[in-house]
């Protein structure tokens, strides 16, 4: 009964790599977000989506693609990974609405060698 | 631009001992305000959040929160901690952009110590 589940938890690859990682809600929720934690656990938004449409779009390299195939979902591709990319990457969900709590994932671990 | 600062790092603090975290934001309106709670090798977990009404909030785990609108702050207090209270603690700020699909502003986060 997972809320919000991202996969793999744990991601190591070399530089210049093609990666993506999985994110489902089951929430029923009609927005999706990825955030970025560094190694000092500051946390950034990086996307959001609105019932599959792009909303917010930060200042983050277009090596970074996220799609959307239902409302349930929202992957995010990285291409031509760096070592700058190493974080934890959180996705989360909520309902429509910013005063609404946003559940998050258990965060999938990126170590760029 | 909106910001948080959370300007204790870490703080250590007694099993038992009353806690309160500090939060300053910075924001042109009227601000939605979140504590987020997030144990070692977790997400995150949202603890309290206030948006209207009254400004002390309760929230999960005896944890409370008051905003102070004229010292732009919503700190984050506990009467008496536990051990498993040990964690990193994030102050957040939305809206993000005005819009309802938004995410959050976060502060850098207090890393919390519980001395047995």
């Amino acid at each position: 009964d997972t809320a919000v589940s991202q996969t793999p938890k744990y991601l190591v690859t070399q530089m210049g790599n093609d990666k993506s990682i999985k994110c489902e809600q089951n929430l029923g929720h009609d927005t999706m977000y990825w955030y970025k934690q560094d190694s000092k656990k500051f946390l950034k938004i990086m996307f959001s989506y609105n019932n599959k449409e792009l909303i917010i779009n930060e200042t983050v390299p277009n090596r970074f693609s996220p799609k959307s195939p239902d409302k349930a979902h929202l992957n995010l591709h990285i291409n031509s990974l760096e070592l700058g990319d190493s974080a934890v990457y959180f996705c989360a969900s909520s309902l429509t609405g910013s005063y609404n709590e946003q559940f998050f994932g258990p965060g999938t671990r990126l170590t760029v060698l | 631009a909106q910001s948080v600062t959370q300007p204790d790092i870490h703080i250590t603090v007694s099993e038992g001992a009353s806690l309160e975290l500090r939060c300053n934001y910075s924001y042109g309106a009227t601000p939605y305000l979140f504590w987020y709670v997030q144990s070692p090798g977790q997400g995150l977990q949202l603890l309290l959040k206030y948006f209207s009404g009254d400004t002390l909030v309760q929230g999960i785990k005896g944890f409370e929160a008051e905003f102070k609108r004229s010292q732009s702050s919503f700190n984050l207090r506990k009467p008496s901690v536990h051990w498993s209270d040990a964690a990193e603690y994030f102050c957040a700020v939305g809206p993000y952009s005005g819009g309802g699909a938004d995410g959050l502003t976060f502060g850098k986060g207090t890393h919390l110590i519980i001395q047995p």
